[in-house]
């Protein structure tokens, strides 16, 4: 089975602060992908990288960065959070970057930027 | 540009009762991916079913089933004998046939099966 994991269930920040969003996946996935859900707009693409140190930016780019230094290992970063960056964050992997293949989800880290 | 309609926002059912959720997508591509995918209450997007452009057969899962109608753009999701378990939010998203960055998500229905 594919294992994707996010380093926190639930997080609080103050206005501000520099956050870090971790992401691993255990299947060897050339692919892997930041999205935030937020209520009525669905799951929204920040950023996705399709190998090591490749980066390519979603529909959503503004205010975050992302670096991946190692395969399994997608960050998120958020350099100065403001509360609109208050929201649920998904990260993603899947297989071949040559076709479109199914994404595989990890269990989301809900954010709150006070 | 590419586009996935959930009209249905939320849904109520009773126990055992069949449920449809409505998926319409809009796309210039001649191929393309369909996808559904739960999100139960824990979070965690669960993948359901990815069906390709050219593959308009229907598909059937245990009490799940997809109807896939180009015709009509849609690709409806039908729940059969509902249980409680099958309270999530469920989204339909749509992607290019080439390139795994650009999968396009529905703004997702929310099912409440009542006991």
């Amino acid at each position: 089975d594919v294992k994707v994991t996010q380093s926190s269930r639930y997080l609080v920040k103050r206005t501000g602060e520099k956050v870090f969003l971790e992401c691993v996946q255990d299947m060897d996935h050339e692919n892997m992908f930041w999205y935030r859900q937020d209520p009525g707009l669905g799951l929204r693409l920040i950023y996705f990288s399709y190998d090591v140190k490749m980066k390519e930016k979603g529909d959503i780019p503004e205010g975050y960065s992302v670096s991946r230094e190692k395969k399994e290992r997608f960050s998120l970063i958020l350099e100065s959070a403001s509360t609109n960056q208050t929201s649920m964050y998904l990260c993603a992997s899947s297989w071949d970057s040559t076709t479109t293949d199914t994404q595989y989800f990890g269990p989301g880290t809900r954010l709150t930027v006070l | 540009a590419q586009k996935v309609t959930q009209a249905q926002t939320e849904i109520s059912v009773v126990e055992k009762e069949d449920v449809t959720l409505d998926c319409v997508y809009e796309t210039r591509d001649t191929t393309y991916y369909l996808f559904w995918y739960k999100q139960p209450p824990s979070g965690e997007l669960v993948f359901l079913i990815r069906r390709n452009s050219f593959d308009e057969q229907n598909e059937i899962s245990g009490r799940y089933s997809w109807n896939f109608q180009k015709s009509t753009s849609s690709f409806n999701f039908t729940i059969t004998a509902s249980q409680v378990v099958d309270s999530a939010v469920y989204f339909c998203a749509l992607s290019e046939f080439v390139g795994a960055n650009n999968l396009f998500f529905g703004t997702g229905t929310r099912l409440t099966v009542i006991p």
